[in-house]
């Protein structure tokens, strides 16, 4: 089984601030995404990373894939509070597309 | 509008009862995912089917089951329904599989409460 932990599970700061998500495994993913998830929806895809060292921009969000592709994270620069929300990050396994998700980090940004 | 629609939205049964939980998937997806979220955590695989076949399966429990049917609505059955299956269950689709993931869309979930 291929496990992806989050870290850190919650996360406060205030409008301004830069914060950085991780997402480690032990395992090597053929691709990895991030989502966001906020109170009573479903997951919406932010970014897939495909290839090792890879760095995506998305405004102010930041996406590294590891060169191993075993570990992801995310930086988000001066975070504002319509950032805050649940962030997940997924890896997609070599023998198929099952998305395999972390647990996820609870960002909360206050004005 | 991710353009995937689950049904119901809301759910309160007893325990010991049998629910159905329906998915449409985006139209041109072929591929249709099952995932389980209980209260503040990440999501957990329960099961893809791929145009009518299984593909993939996860941490599915036994009294749990699916199938995707010829027009590629999927439902999703959960049978001696305990409190602990009590969470929101969501289903997602996509184009199809290959050797990088295609987008997944996700629908708006059906809540589960088990009482």
């Amino acid at each position: 089984t291929q496990l992806l932990e989050q870290s850190p599970q919650f996360l406060s700061i205030q409008e301004g601030e830069n914060l950085t998500v991780y997402c480690n495994s032990s395992s090597v993913f053929s691709s990895l995404q991030w989502y966001r998830q906020e109170p009573g929806e479903g997951p919406v895809l932010l970014v897939t990373v495909v290839t090792g060292g890879e760095v995506k921009k998305l405004k102010r969000l930041t996406f590294q894939f590891g060169d191993a592709r075993k570990d992801s994270s995310l930086h988000i620069t001066a975070a504002q509070p319509g950032d805050t929300g649940l962030y997940l990050c997924a890896g997609v396994g070599n023998a198929g597309n099952m998305l395999t998700f972390g647990g996820g980090t609870r960002l909360m940004v206050k004005p | 509008d991710s353009g995937v629609t689950q049904t119901p939205k809301h759910l309160i049964t007893a325990t010991g009862q049998r629910v159905t939980l329906r998915c449409s998937p985006r139209s041109g997806d072929l591929s249709v995912y099952w995932y389980q979220q209980s209260l503040d955590q990440g999501l957990q695989f329960l099961i893809q089917y791929y145009n009518g076949e299984e593909r993939a399966k996860g941490n599915i429990l036994e009294r749990f089951s699916a199938q995707q049917f010829p027009d590629l609505h999927s439902e999703l059955n959960l049978s001696s329904l305990e409190l602990g299956d009590s969470a929101l269950y969501f289903c997602a689709s996509s184009l199809g599989p290959g050797r990088v993931y295609t987008e997944a869309f996700f629908g708006q979930g059906t809540r589960l409460t088990v009482v």
